[in-house]
């Protein structure tokens, strides 16, 4: 079946570096995504990984390993805006159903 | 551009009573979804559809039908409305294997008493 795990929180100082991980059980596993979430808001989407890698966007870059089944969304240069909630993503094939981890609440201190 | 567009933005509902969400998109994508969010348990997918005529269960589907008449509309039905159901609901859309981008409404906020 397909699972995403990542961390329930983290907590990270304002101008830091912070690495959000994310593991995932499936097979065949296509991409994996990243989205950012306000409270009160809708997801918005950060990043997309399809192949193995980083990809940079900014102060925001993501990171797929499909060998070790595993991700991370890297952000620099924290602000306070940053902090959200963060849900990495993914799904078995082009066509199937996109499945998200529990969420990661980054918190962010001054 | 509207995006996705989802209503209403919030509803209080009856136990037993049945009750439509609308979700309509105007970008012509050929996927959308419907997730539930609630508190520690992240989003989860209650029903998606790949193209307009086709519709698959999501991780929790019972309680919940949708239906994909065309390209722009996926509404949501709960036939019969139980307390947790209670959730914030969200439509998202995509474009598959362009970029993994999912654009979501800004939800829907439904309370079953």
């Amino acid at each position: 079946g397909q699972s995403l795990e990542q961390p329930s929180e983290v907590t990270a100082v304002e101008g830091a570096i912070v690495q959000i991980n994310c593991t995932y059980q499936t097979s065949g596993f296509y991409g994996l995504s990243w989205y950012q979430q306000h409270d009160g808001g809708a997801p918005t989407f950060l990043s997309y990984n399809a192949l193995d890698g980083l990809e940079e966007t900014g102060r925001f870059s993501s990171f797929l390993s499909r060998s070790d089944s595993y991700g991370y969304l890297l952000l620099q240069e924290l602000q306070m805006k940053d902090s959200a909630s963060y849900f990495c993503a993914g799904a078995m094939n082009r066509d199937d159903k996109i499945i998200f981890g529990k969420g990661t609440r980054l918190h962010i201190l001054p | 551009t509207a995006g996705i567009t989802q209503a209403p933005t919030s509803q209080i509902l009856a136990a037993g009573r049945s009750m439509t969400l609308r979700c309509t998109q105007d970008m012509r994508h050929n996927a959308m979804y419907w997730y539930r969010q609630d508190l520690g348990l992240g989003l989860r997918l209650i029903h998606y559809s790949n193209t307009a005529g086709t519709t698959g269960k999501g991780e929790v589907p019972d309680g919940y039908s949708v239906s994909r008449a065309n390209t722009d509309d996926f509404p949501l039905t709960l036939a019969s409305a139980v307390p947790s159901q209670t959730s914030v609901y969200f439509c998202a859309s995509s474009d598959p294997g362009l970029s993994g981008e999912l654009f979501f409404g800004e939800g829907s906020r439904l309370t079953v008493l």
